[in-house]
This record gives C-alpha cells, sequence and structure tokens, in this order.
C-alpha cells in the first residue's frame, strides 16, 4: 500500500505569494492531519478533519492559513500570502479510527521556504 | 493540559555506549497512548513504538527498549550498544483518544548523536 503522499516535497517562494500543499491519506483512513514543524515551536497540529470535516483548526496560526478536504482522498493547506516565518517542514499524517490505536501515518513532508 | 516534555535537548554518545531518552508526560485522562518516532537526517517521520495507559510491561525490540512507568508518568527509551545510524531526533507523544482521532501532542524531542 502506497502511504501518505505529499506535494511538492520542496516549495520555495516569495513572501506574498500564494503556497499550496497538498496531502493524499492512506486510503481508508478517516483522519487526516496537519502539522508544521520548525526550530522554534517543533512539532505542532494545525488542524485536523474526521470523515473530511475539519474537526479542530486552533492551532492554524492566523487567517492567512486555511485548509480543506474536498474528499477523502485529498486534503490541502493554503498559505495565503506567505511570510518568511511560514517556513518550515509541513507534515500530513492519517489514521483509521477502526483501530483502537488511531496509529498516525506520516508523510515525507514539504520543506516550505519562503524568502 | 496534555504536555510531553523532554528535558534533553541534545546527547552525545560514542558508538557502543547505551543511551536513555527521558520522557514525561502530563493528561488528564485514564486512556491514552504514548509513541515514540525517530526522525533520521533525512527528515521523515519513522514510527517506533505505541504504548496504552493500561499496558505498563516494558517492551524490548532487539536493542530498543522501553520503560513505562505510569507512578512517575514516565515513558523513557534506552538505545542499547548505540550504532551510528541511530543518529537523529527522538520525539516522543502522547494521544489522548477519545473523539480524537489520535492527535498527537509531541515532545519538543532529543537530538541524539552517536560518534564512531
Amino acid at each position: 500500500d502506497a502511504g501518505v503522499i505529499q506535494s511538492p516535497r520542496h516549495e520555495v517562494t516569495e513572501m506574498g505569494q500564494e503556497v499550496t500543499l497538498r496531502c493524499k491519506p492512506i486510503s481508508g483512513h478517516d483522519y487526516l492531519f496537519w502539522y508544521r514543524q520548525t526550530m522554534m515551536r517543533g512539532l505542532e497540529l494545525l488542524i485536523y478533519f474526521n470523515n473530511n470535516v475539519p474537526i479542530d483548526d486552533s492551532g492554524m496560526p492566523e487567517d492567512r492559513f486555511s485548509a480543506k478536504m474536498p474528499n477523502a482522498s485529498f486534503s490541502t493547506l493554503k498559505i495565503q500570502p506567505s511570510e518568511p516565518r511560514d517556513s518550515a517542514v509541513y507534515f500530513c499524517a492519517s489514521s483509521f479510527s477502526g483501530r483502537s490505536s488511531y496509529e498516525q501515518y506520516f508523510g515525507p513532508g514539504t520543506r516550505l521556504t519562503v524568502t | 493540559a496534555q504536555k510531553v516534555t523532554q528535558a534533553q535537548t541534545e546527547i552525545s554518545v560514542v558508538e557502543k555506549e547505551d543511551v536513555t531518552l527521558d520522557c514525561v508526560y502530563e493528561t488528564r485522562d485514564t486512556t491514552y497512548y504514548l509513541f515514540w518516532y525517530k526522525q533520521p537526517p533525512s527528515g521523515e517521520l519513522v514510527f517506533l513504538i505505541r504504548r496504552n495507559s493500561f499496558d505498563e510491561q516494558n517492551e524490548i525490540s532487539g536493542r530498543y527498549s522501553w520503560n513505562f512507568q505510569k507512578s512517575t508518568s514516565s515513558f523513557n527509551f534506552t538505545i542499547t550498544a548505540s550504532q551510528v545510524v541511530d543518529s537523529a531526533v527522538y520525539f516522543c507523544a502522547l494521544s489522548e483518544v477519545y473523539n480524537q482521532g489520535g492527535k498527537l501532542i509531541f515532545g519538543q524531542g532529543t537530538e541524539l548523536s552517536v560518534k564512531p
């Protein structure tokens, strides 16, 4: 089975530009998570979905960030407009509630650099 | 509030030494899961182990072992006879299960450097 797929793997953009990160969860998983990793703040949860519905977006830093999950096999995280402080590695993860452990499987991450 | 603390920011050892990575957690729930993930220099997050709050039995997997003690809210990770390939950042994480799909709260990570 394919794991969690993220694209692009690397993104370099200029301040003020719109950035869209993409995630394809593992087929059959009903939870999807977006995490951000920075040196200062470590790994932090931004938002998560259950059955395509956003459940908790309290980690989204500000209105410049938005996330959608139009169907069970695709999610996007958008930053508009981007700022240098958004530079980080963004991870997508998915899990299946049928497993009592809710074990999360992580994608390879997207390294975002905003200049 | 849920919290995971990894007090050791960096550890450096020489190959073949044993090393223990500490993890202390806080939660009000009685049912939860604890995890360890490894992040090698390549950047991906690699799952190592999961423990549920009802199982305090220690676990050993090859050179890796984990010690879970609810009395001290600790879930420590020991690497025996460390190798250079063990060099990575290790994260401890807490998951409170009910209705949250396993949302993970991560510690700050411990960077382990194993020198030849």
